[in-house]
């Protein structure tokens, strides 16, 4: 089992909708978390980061934390052709090594 | 965010020769910066930490004496992959950690893609 699962996609939305990202995980120390947008080719761009359980809002962004059930999800609102890239979770204990989903792919269709 | 850069960005060399990429943190002194690699469809995959005045620390299974990383300055990383061979071809990403913040807020460069033919 990996340490971090994610759904790779690709995810296709009209421009508009909600868009919910997630990602499940394995190992009890994870306490930061973290999204990032990498568009091809590109390096990944730090969306935001959590600590513990929780939600954080940025703008159209909303990530959200559930410990308990080992969940994380980030939601993006009036989603956007520009939002169209792939959305990498990772993870970490804070000062540890950065684990990292496979990322999902995702589409957002003017 | 925090600006890192990475130069060049995409490389074609011949099997057996050596490639250096640098990795700079523009607008902060970065005292650790990460070297990733990136295959397609799969995660980013850590292969070292760098410490600045240091030896970098290598992740298992991850050549150090093929992937030469030296961290000269505060705002500068370098990668050398030695005696490439096309199997060396990929994506490789640096990242640069916030100055007293955790692993959890690093930047990343824009990748340098090296084809080894």
């Amino acid at each position: 089992q990996k340490e971090v699962e994610q759904d790779p996609g690709p995810l296709s939305v009209p421009e508009g909708a909600i868009v919910s990202l997630n990602c499940t995980y394995s190992n009890s120390a994870f306490q930061y978390f973290m999204w990032y947008r990498q568009y091809s080719r590109k390096g990944p761009e730090l969306l935001m980061y959590t600590y513990s359980s929780g939600n954080k809002e940025d703008g159209r962004f909303t990530a959200q934390v559930d410990k308990s059930s080992k969940y994380i999800s980030l939601f993006i609102r009036d989603s956007q052709p520009s939002d169209s890239a792939t959305y990498l979770c990772a993870m970490s204990g804070g000062y540890q090594k950065v684990t990292f989903g496979i990322g999902t792919k995702l589409q957002v269709i003017p | 965010g925090a600006v890192v850069s990475q130069h060049p960005s995409r490389v074609i060399c011949k099997s057996g020769t050596s490639v250096k990429i640098e990795c700079r943190s523009l607008d902060f002194q970065a005292t650790t910066m990460f070297w990733y690699r990136q295959f397609p469809k799969q995660s980013l995959m850590l292969m070292a930490t760098s410490n600045e005045g240091s030896k970098a620390t290598y992740e298992q299974g991850v050549e150090k004496d093929k992937f030469l990383i030296n961290h000269a300055s505060l705002t500068l990383s370098t990668l050398t992959v030695t005696s490439a061979h096309p199997e060396d071809s990929s994506f490789y990403i640096c990242s640069a950690r916030v100055p007293g913040q955790g692993t959890y807020e690093q930047y990343f460069g824009p990748g340098t893609r090296l084809t080894v033919t």
